[in-house]
């Protein structure tokens, strides 16, 4: 079985710009999160899809927006890039929106300048 | 809400010594529990996680934690520890009853095995 991959590992935005993120699911998962994890601390839940529909969100603003795909891949897009915004975004992925625990990819490192 | 504490920020122990990794949660419900590693640039992965039943849990790589539902506490425990455990643990905590996918992490706490 496949593990959740994600694109890329690495990325510089310039503030105020957009920037899309990747993950593909481990087979057989429907359920996917994303998390942030800025320097130091903890994951933050953003938000969760399940069958391609939102299914649960953290306390970030809109501008943060996500989709799932039928394959149940992900992206996550973040408009009006800030300096905070700078972090390791995690992928989580799930068998289902019951299912406790997750599988998680390696990350994907965003520097906003 | 739920809210989870990790006790210690940093945890230095030299190899083959015991280890304690303390987390406490809130919750007004029913929670699962978990502990995961992360190891530098790396995702998480998950060590071991509580959902029901006996309240001692075990890894595959010779680590414990044992739910305290009075004391509201999931420390993670390794009677003794190798170099290869140095890592970063975190503490998360989801909900029993909805949603258990959204999970609530600690801020972390980094183990330093020393030689």
């Amino acid at each position: 079985e496949t593990g959740v991959t994600q694109s890329p590992t690495h990325l510089i935005k310039t503030r105020g710009q957009q920037v899309t993120l990747r993950c593909s699911s481990q087979s057989g998962h429907n359920t996917v999160s994303w998390y942030q994890q800025a320097l130091g601390q903890g994951p933050q839940f953003i938000f969760q899809y399940y069958r391609e529909e939102e299914n649960g969100r953290g306390n970030f603003p809109p501008r943060f927006s996500g989709l799932q795909f039928p394959n149940y891949s992900s992206e996550l897009n973040v408009n009006a890039l800030e300096l905070d915004d700078s972090a390791l975004y995690l992928c989580a992925s799930s068998l289902d929106q019951y299912s406790p625990g997750a599988f998680f990819g390696q990350g994907t490192r965003l520097t906003v300048v | 809400a739920q809210s989870v504490t990790q006790l210690d920020s940093q945890v230095p122990v030299f190899e083959e010594a015991p280890v304690e990794l303390r987390c406490n949660y809130s919750s007004s419900v029913s929670v699962y529990l978990f502990w995961y590693v992360q190891y530098p640039n790396q995702g998480l992965q998950l060590l071991l996680k509580y959902l029901s039943g006996s309240t001692l849990v075990e890894s595959i790589n010779g680590f414990e934690a044992e739910f305290n539902k009075s004391q509201t506490s999931f420390h993670l425990r390794k009677p003794s520890v190798h170099i290869s455990d140095t890592a970063e643990y975190f503490c998360a905590v989801s909900s029993a009853n909805t949603n258990a996918g959204k999970s609530t992490f600690g801020d972390g706490t980094t183990l330093t095995v020393k030689p």
